[in-house]
């Protein structure tokens, strides 16, 4: 198994500009998520999804939107990059409970973006 | 906003030598779960506790978990080299699987 995979590992955009970050999982797990990363800040949740189809806001969700199509996939759309968006981003998969209890979490290997 | 806080935010001792992190939360919890992450790279879940456990093992780690005083530690005995990372813990508060992070403890591990 792969796990879970993101591309790309690094980007620059300049501010306005609009990019899709990818992920895939193929442990066929339901609830996928997505986090940023912060000096000093650990990881904040931008937004999740519990199953295909279903997807909702976490911590930090302006700026961003995402869609959950398949099980497999779950791509975060920056819609217009802004400098306080730069971070690093890590997409995550796990199984999850009835009851909505967590689980452990995979994590991909993260995207570095600069936007200047 | 953050719901675990870790203590020390960094932390430095020889190889041999035992590691021990805290984690501190606000609000009740279904389980905490606690994570390392080496430079650059996503991060890797290391053991889940439950509310109702008190204790749990894997390896060279163990985890306690105190609910009354809403806070966890994690201890690295034998430290090695390659221990060094940082080590986040994470709560879940029971609402959708929202996992919340701390900030980190840095773990330098010197020969």
């Amino acid at each position: 198994n792969a796990g879970v995979t993101q591309t790309p590992k690094f980007q620059v955009l300049k501010t306005g500009q609009s990019m899709t970050l990818q992920c895939a999982q193929d442990m066929n797990h339901e609830y996928m998520s997505w986090y940023r990363q912060d000096p000093g800040m650990g990881l904040r949740l931008i937004h999740y999804s519990v199953g295909a189809g279903i997807t909702d806001q976490g911590e930090v969700p302006n700026g961003y939107n995402v869609s959950r199509s398949t099980t497999e996939d779950f791509p975060l759309r920056l819609l217009s990059a802004a400098p306080s968006q730069t971070s690093v981003y890590f997409c995550a998969s796990s199984r999850t409970a009835g009851t909505g209890e967590s689980y452990e979490q995979y994590f991909g290997p993260g995207t570095r973006l600069t936007v200047t | 906003s953050q719901q675990g806080e870790e203590d020390p935010q960094a932390l430095s001792i020889q190889e041999g030598e035992n590691a021990t992190m805290n984690c501190s939360y606000k609000t009740s919890i279904n389980n905490l779960q606690w994570y390392r992450q080496n430079s650059g790279r996503g991060l890797v879940h290391l053991i889940l506790i439950r509310s109702n456990e008190r204790e749990k093992h894997s390896g060279r780690l163990r985890v306690t978990l105190d609910t009354s005083k809403k806070s966890s530690s994690l201890l690295i005995t034998a430290s090695r080299a390659a221990d060094t990372a940082s080590y986040f813990c994470a709560t879940d508060p029971g609402t959708a699987s929202k996992l919340t992070f701390g900030t980190g403890t840095r773990l330098q591990v010197t020969l």
